[in-house]
């Protein structure tokens, strides 16, 4: 079945740091990816997605690249902030999953001043 | 646009006693989810409407679990009688449709079962 396999926290950087967290993934179809976010005692919120293989999503400075051929969605930022401090989660959909979303296990990222 | 709403956002309650959830979704948005996360975890889907119809439930531990979305719109998740181990955050989603794949959350309830 499909799953979404994201690197393991917490993850730790200074502020103004560049942030990589890796995610892969398996599925039997064409999936959509998604980045969400949670940030201390709050629902989550779709940071960014993309749809097919090379598109790039974007938003508030965070990109991810939809790469095919190495089943990868890896989020990154030039320069972090305390305020990037959350958890993020990789998560894909698609119709062979009822459109259902599949979750990685989440990555804490500490930023610190 | 008004986001997905919850309540209550906490609730403690003793083991074996019942608690109900309640959601209410983006006003047009067909496809509902409940979702359970316990704490250092991703979200685990409970159970999947579309409108008032149930697409998936497979993952409700039916036995002491149920949900409801009886006019297509709110719906309930109700758990009795509660375990220790259902402490967790109980999330709501809607999405437009059933392949619009974007999901929009609620804030949560957290329930802890002492």
């Amino acid at each position: 079945g499909d799953s979404v396999t994201q690197m393991e926290g917490p993850v730790t950087l200074s502020e103004e740091a560049f942030l990589t967290i890796n995610c892969t993934y398996t599925a039997t179809g064409y999936p959509s990816l998604f980045w969400y976010v949670q940030y201390p005692g709050e629902g989550l919120q779709l940071l960014l997605k993309a749809t097919k293989a090379d598109d790039k999503g974007s938003n508030k400075g965070f990109e991810a690249t939809y790469r095919k051929e190495t089943t990868s969605f890896h989020l990154e930022k030039g320069s972090v902030q305390v305020s990037d401090s959350a958890v993020y989660f990789c998560a894909l959909s698609e119709v062979n999953s009822n459109y259902q979303l599949i979750w990685g296990a989440g990555t804490k990222l500490i930023i610190k001043p | 646009e008004a986001g997905v709403a919850q309540s209550p956002r906490y609730k403690i309650i003793e083991k074996r006693q019942s608690v109900a959830f309640w959601c209410n979704p983006i006003s047009g948005h067909a496809t509902l989810y409940w979702y359970q996360q316990i704490l250092g975890q991703g979200p685990k889907l409970l159970i999947q409407f579309q409108n008032n119809g149930v697409v998936d439930d497979s993952q409700l531990p039916k036995d002491r679990f149920s949900a409801e979305r009886l006019k297509g719109v709110d719906s309930t998740l109700k758990i009795q009688p509660a375990k220790l181990e259902d402490s967790a955050v109980y999330l709501c989603a809607s999405s437009l449709d059933l392949s619009y794949n974007e999901q929009f959350f609620g804030p949560g309830t957290r329930l802890t079962v002492l």
